[in-house]
């Protein structure tokens, strides 16, 4: 079974600090994906990646940035964390073809104050 | 991508199938249709994906219309582990978009 492992499961943080969320994946997938997700929102895509040091905006980009150094770890990062950042964070992965579906992890569950 | 219909909540009994309906009229034809789930406070589940044909896993059977506009996923024997957010996604590529999906309540 394809395991999608994000550090943390519960996170607290003060506005402005920097946030690391860090999520690998142990199937050698080439995907990883970050999304966010909020009641009455759904899930929303933040960044994706298709390769090692590859990234891609998704649709709400504005306030995060990614970082793919190795293939099985994708890290999402708050430069600035502010309070509408609080929020549950998703990680995923999936397969080199375009149509492969998503092994998410269970999530983490960012508050910031 | 095309756009997904699904009812809000449905109920079923422990036992019984379970039949959830999406409707994605505005689908194209390299759009596959993807059924995923969510479980309180878990990480979603992929459950079944299809392009045309119907399909069939350990987990649901996925029926498409012939003209592509619809769907259903059945779960042929519903227990109460099977009370979830069940959410239908088209797409061509791996982008996927979550709406807000059919809350399935089985109960005893």
């Amino acid at each position: 079974d394809v395991k999608v492992t994000q550090s943390s499961r519960y996170l607290v943080k003060r506005t402005g600090e920097k946030v690391f969320l860090e999520c690998v994946q142990d199937m050698d997938h080439e995907n990883m994906f970050w999304y966010r997700q909020d009641p009455g929102l759904g899930l929303r895509l933040i960044y994706f990646s298709y390769d090692v040091k590859m990234k891609e905006k998704g649709d709400i980009p504005e306030g995060y940035s990614v970082s793919r150094e190795k293939k099985e770890r994708f890290s999402l990062i708050l430069e600035s964390a502010s309070t509408n950042q609080t929020s549950m964070y998703l990680c995923a992965s999936s397969e080199g073809p375009r149509n492969s579906p998503l092994h998410f992890g269970n999530g983490t569950r960012l508050t910031v104050t | 991508d095309a756009k997904t219909t699904q009812p809000p909540s449905m109920d079923c009994a422990e036992g019984r199938a379970a039949n959830l309906p999406c409707n994605h009229s505005t689908i194209s034809g390299n759009e596959y249709v993807y059924w995923y789930r969510q479980i309180h406070s878990q990480g979603p589940q992929y459950i079944i994906h299809g392009l045309k044909n119907n399909e069939t896993n350990e987990m649901a059977s996925l029926i498409i219309t012939e003209d592509r506009k619809s769907s259903t996923l059945i779960l042929p024997h519903a227990t109460l582990r099977d009370t979830a957010v069940y959410y239908c996604i088209v797409i061509a590529g791996s982008r996927l978009t979550f709406g807000e999906g059919t809350q399935l309540t089985v109960n005893p």
